[in-house]
């Protein structure tokens, strides 16, 4: 079966860091990726890891840990504009996602 | 930029009327993924093409849904008949096999109204 886990809620403040946790157990795995979904708009990619380790994009970094099942997505310097959805999906050659976690973001 | 069109953008129907779809992918990327999306199950897959050839339709309830690529430049999900619980929105997004780095670019969705 493919399982994907991230919690359904988090707040945070501005200028803050705050960590999404996503875990995984599918049958199959070629890499993990994130996306943000704005309300009423399309999910946009974020990032995609295959290797263990921290990948880092400006404010956005990503971690995998493929042996654990788990990635996270880590926000520094939070926005009011970060807030919004973020996906977890694993690509098992087709791409799945968990039901993601919603991310408000105070001041 | 390069972007995925998806048309209707809104689509208000009564139940069992036939609805469909379209998805015109991004040129060259050779996979494409339906999803469809509510508030309570998230973003479901129902469907995916690897150059035109469907690979797996397991997320679709077969009685009434169907996917095709008639071309590259062209997907479609058809229901027929539809329900009011197929009111969501559906997203369609593409890619390059291999080159997942860039990610998978999604649609802007049609967001479906069965009444």
């Amino acid at each position: 079966g493919q399982n994907i886990d991230q919690p359904t809620e988090m707040t945070a403040t501005e200028g803050a860091i705050v960590q999404i946790n996503c875990t995984y157990q599918t049958s199959g795995f070629n890499g993990l990726f994130w996306y943000q979904q704005h309300a009423g708009e399309a999910p946009t990619f974020l990032s995609y890891n295959v290797l263990d380790g921290l990948e880092e994009k400006g404010r956005f970094s990503s971690f995998l840990s493929r042996s654990k099942g788990y990635s996270y997505l880590l926000l520094k310097e939070l926005q009011m504009k970060d807030s919004a959805s973020y996906l977890c999906a694993v690509n098992t050659d087709k791409l799945i996602f968990g039901t993601g976690t919603r991310l408000q973001v105070f001041p | 930029d390069a972007r995925v069109t998806q048309t209707p953008r809104h689509k208000v129907t009564e139940m069992g009327q036939e609805v469909t779809m379209r998805c015109q992918p991004i040129l060259g990327h050779n996979t494409v993924f339906w999803y469809r999306q509510t508030m309570m199950q998230g973003l479901e897959l129902l469907a995916y093409f690897r150059n035109r050839a469907p690979l797996d339709d397991s997320g679709m309830p077969k009685d009434r849904f169907s996917a095709e690529m008639p071309d590259a430049t062209l997907a479609t999900l058809k229901i027929q008949p539809s329900e009011p619980r197929d009111s969501a929105v559906y997203f369609c997004a593409s890619g390059p096999q291999g080159f997942e780095i860039y990610g998978y670019t999604f649609g802007s969705g049609t967001r479906l109204t069965v009444v």
